[in-house]
């Protein structure tokens, strides 16, 4: 199993352009996340899904949007990047919910730089 | 809101001392998860728990319900364990979001 997989891992973006960040998984698991992660912050949940069809705004989904056509995707979409886009972003999957002691499993995040 | 507080920041420690990690939330949770976040940046769960103590290999983790409090233990540290340690939290059964602490970084010198 290839676990979480995000791409791209870099990427740098001009302010206004527009980007999708890819994440797939092949642990059959209902439940995804997006997080973004900034220097000296803990983790912040943007968006996620508890199955295919069905997503819900995070802490801070402003600026972004998300989808969920099948159990394997779950795209991030930047659109209209801004400087304070920039962090490093991670996916994320679970079997069950946090809160039920499930472990999430993390993409190797993407590093993305808005000028 | 949980606020999630870990401590300390920032840890050096030389091979093969025993190390502690703390967490502290503070509002009830119904599960707590330690991660580790290696050098290169990529993220792997620890453990999960809700009550008691959980040990795998040389890492040990505690929660303490009532005082609200968890510990990551590290016995025989390697600098292979140099990280940065997260501490999270879920607030209800019911819920789909953790509140993450800012973590600590861990440095074992030889």
């Amino acid at each position: 199993n290839a676990g979480v997989t995000q791409t791209p891992k870099f990427r740098i973006l001009k302010i206004g352009q527009s980007m999708t960040l890819q994440c797939t998984q092949d642990m059959n698991h209902n439940y995804m996340y997006w997080y973004r992660q900034d220097p000296g912050m803990g983790l912040k949940l943007i968006y996620y899904s508890v199955g295919a069809g069905i997503t819900d705004k995070g802490e801070v989904p402003n600026g972004y949007n998300v989808s969920r056509s099948t159990t394997e995707d779950f795209p991030l979409r930047l659109e209209l990047a801004a400087p304070s886009q920039t962090s490093v972003y991670f996916c994320a999957s679970s079997y069950e919910r946090v809160s039920y002691n499930s472990p999430l499993h993390f993409g190797n995040g993407t590093r993305l730089t808005v000028t | 809101k949980n606020e999630v507080e870990q401590s300390p920041q920032n840890l050096t420690a030389q091979e093969g001392e025993f190390i502690t990690i703390n967490c502290s939330y503070s509002v009830g949770i119904s599960a707590l998860h330690w991660l580790q976040q290696h050098p290169g940046g990529g993220i792997v769960s620890l453990f999960m728990l809700s009550s008691g103590k959980k040990k795998h290999g040389r890492l040990i983790a505690t929660i303490n319900i009532q005082e609200k409090h968890s510990s990551l233990h590290i016995t025989a540290s390697h600098p292979r364990d140099s990280a940065v340690y997260i501490c999270a939290v879920s607030a209800g059964a019911g819920s789909y979001q953790l509140t993450f602490g800012k973590g600590t970084k861990l440095s074992v010198i030889p």
